[in-house]
Order: structure tokens, then C-alpha cells, then sequence
């Protein structure tokens, strides 16, 4: 089956500054990868997601690229403020057939401002 | 705030007892899933289901069970052959699981065993 792979698992950060979290997934049949944010306390929820026929996506200061051939992904987020600060997570889905969402272990963000 | 209600938020379960929670959603959403989150464990899936009457095993579902009677409701229930069950309990629903379609996510019910 599919496995995810996330890093860092936690990431500090000045107000202003950018971040990056990074995902590796091992089925290379994968073809949809949903970002979902967790605020403290609260449920997650999708914040961006990407095809496996684009390379790179953005909403805002939020951007995600895809890297297919080495099977990696990545989150970015510029000018972060402390309304960033949550836990995201990645996750891998092959499209064909009836399968499910495969989610990697999370990344806690913190923005310090 | 998506539709999708968990009940209770908090449940405390003496050990030995089977634990029911609750999922309904009023999305008339097709599938439905219930995760399991730990600390830097991430979401795992414990169960999900496509339609009425129909749910197949997720990553993890030793010691727990389900039931699809209505297209609105998926509850989880906890059994006592569940080792760790104190953990963050999620219930998701979409569309469908055939496209790229968003999870919805619950609030969320905190099980801690006793």
C-alpha cells in the first residue's frame, strides 16, 4: 500500500518568514495529494490541493508543488502569520478504482511574531 | 460548520466496556470514514464506507467495529479487544471516493479509557 512520508515534524518560524514541509509518497500510481490544516482544538480541513498533471498550484500565499518523478510534494507558505500556526498534513490518493487517502504524519507549525 | 456532527465530544470508558460514538452528516454524502489521530501519528483509517449497507476495513481496524444502516449515520464502535483505545477519534464524509473530491471532517470525540 501507500505510505507518506512528512517532514519536518515541527517548524518554527518569525512572522514574515517563509515555510516549507515536504512529502514523499512510494506509489508512484498516486495521482492526488490534498493539503488539510488543523488549527488547535479544532478539525482539519482542506487548505489546497494538486493533480498529478500539474506541477505546481497556489491560493494566496499557499503554493504546493509535485514532483512526480522523484515522488515528492511540497507545501509552501509565504509571509506567514500567526494564524498559520497548526498542524498540516499531506496525504497521497491513487485515483483509479476505489481507493482511500493515505496521510503522513503531520507537521506542527508554529509562527512566532 | 461542514454538516458533519460527532457526539460526544469527551467520552470516558472503563476498561472491559464496549463504546459507541457517533457520526451523521447531512451532506448526502456517499462515503464515509472514521480515523483514528495519535500524536505525531497523523490520521489513520480505521474503517470506511462507500454506501448504505457496505463498509471495508481501513489500516487499522482490529478491535473496533462499524455499521452502515443510513446513508446519514456511521457509528464506531470501540470493543474491549482494542488495546489503546484512548486516542482522537475522526469522522470524515465526501461525495463519493471516485474522484477528487474534499473529506469533511467532524469535530472530533476524545476517548479516554480509565
Amino acid at each position: 500500500g501507500e505510505n507518506v512520508e512528512q517532514h519536518p515534524s515541527t517548524l518554527s518560524v518569525q512572522e514574515g518568514d517563509s515555510a516549507v514541509i515536504k512529502c514523499t509518497y512510494s506509489d508512484s500510481a498516486s495521482n492526488y495529494f490534498p493539503w488539510y490544516k488543523q488549527e488547535l482544538g479544532k478539525r482539519p480541513q482542506l487548505i489546497i490541493d494538486i493533480r498529478s498533471n500539474v506541477g505546481e498550484k497556489k491560493d494566496q500565499r499557499i503554493a504546493v508543488t509535485l514532483n512526480k518523478t522523484a515522488k515528492h510534494f511540497s507545501l509552501h507558505i509565504t509571509e506567514t502569520q500567526p494564524e498559520d500556526s497548526a498542524v498540516y498534513f499531506c496525504a497521497a490518493r491513487r485515483l483509479a478504482g476505489y481507493s482511500t487517502l493515505t496521510f503522513g504524519k503531520g507537521t506542527m507549525l508554529l509562527v512566532s511574531p | 460548520d461542514g454538516g458533519i456532527t460527532q457526539s460526544p465530544k469527551y467520552l470516558f470508558r472503563k476498561e472491559g466496556q464496549n463504546v459507541t460514538l457517533s457520526c451523521e452528516q447531512n451532506l448526502n454524502h456517499d462515503a464515509m470514514y472514521w480515523y483514528r489521530q495519535d500524536p505525531g501519528q497523523g490520521l489513520r483509517l480505521i474503517y470506511y464506507s462507500q454506501i448504505v449497507n457496505d463498509f471495508q476495513k481501513g489500516d487499522i481496524a482490529e478491535g473496533y467495529s462499524v455499521s452502515r444502516e443510513k446513508k446519514e449515520s456511521f457509528p464506531l464502535t470501540v470493543t474491549s479487544a482494542q488495546k489503546n483505545p484512548t486516542a482522537f477519534y475522526l469522522c470524515a464524509s465526501s461525495i463519493d471516493r471516485t474522484a477528487y473530491n474534499e473529506q469533511f471532517f467532524g469535530p472530533g470525540t476524545r476517548l479516554t479509557v480509565l
